[in-house]
């Protein structure tokens, strides 16, 4: 059972750089969405979608982008890495976004920008 | 006032004492309340949604007091393997809207 699947697990980038933080799930899940976790702020939504070729934007979602062209993959990128971008990533999936079910999530991308 | 506010903790408790979390939101139009586990560098999952009428398994008992706006998680004969952060979400509307995360309260429990 994969459920979310998130890769890489860890980064490190220079400051300026970009990159993407890909994310895949096999459960048919309508509902995507990324957090960034970091030490005393709590999960923060920075993207989210409810189905293909739908996004919007979350908490934080300035120095991110994301697409959703298929109803498993939803990528986010970091389009000019900054340190202040030096978080725990996670994904999540579910059939709802406002929890008519239960809210799936990978194991975490942890990214340090220097 | 932020959306969840959890009392961020730690609480340290031994073995076989029973433990309460409260967390308050502030939309009392809040429609759905779950409380998530979290265990350190991992992922969260889901712990138990939280019913109107209240709703236990096994040792854990979750709470809904909509007139005061707030959900409570009581965990009975704390274990070792309870030790963990325990994240208030609340769905703060209606339809196509995304969970909202509290900070969260971390729980150690000594032996």
């Amino acid at each position: 059972n994969a459920g979310v699947t998130q890769t890489p697990k860890f980064q490190v980038l220079k400051t300026g750089q970009s990159m993407t933080l890909q994310c895949a799930q096999d459960m048919n899940h309508e509902y995507m969405s990324w957090y960034r976790q970091d030490p005393g702020m709590g999960l923060r939504l920075i993207h989210y979608s409810v189905g293909a070729g739908i996004t919007d934007q979350g908490e934080v979602p300035n120095g991110y982008n994301v697409s959703r062209s298929t109803t498993e993959d939803f990528p986010l990128r970091l389009l000019s890495a900054a340190p202040s971008q030096t978080s725990v990533y996670f994904c999540a999936s579910s059939y709802h976004p406002g929890g008519g079910g239960e809210l799936f999530f990978g194991e975490g991308s942890r990214l340090t920008v220097l | 006032r932020k959306e969840v506010e959890q009392d961020p903790g730690p609480f340290n408790v031994p073995e076989g004492a029973t433990v309460a979390f409260n967390c308050t939101y502030s939309n009392s139009a809040s429609q759905s309340f779950f409380w998530y586990r979290q265990d350190c560098r991992k992922e969260p999952k889901l712990l138990m949604s939280v019913y109107s009428s209240g709703n236990e398994d096994g040792r854990f008992t979750a709470q809904l007091n909509r007139a005061s706006q707030y959900i409570s998680l009581l965990i009975r004969d704390s274990k070792l393997s309870d030790s963990a952060t325990y994240l208030c979400v609340v769905n703060p509307y209606s339809g196509n809207t995304p969970l909202v995360f509290g900070k969260g309260t971390r729980l150690s429990v000594i032996a």
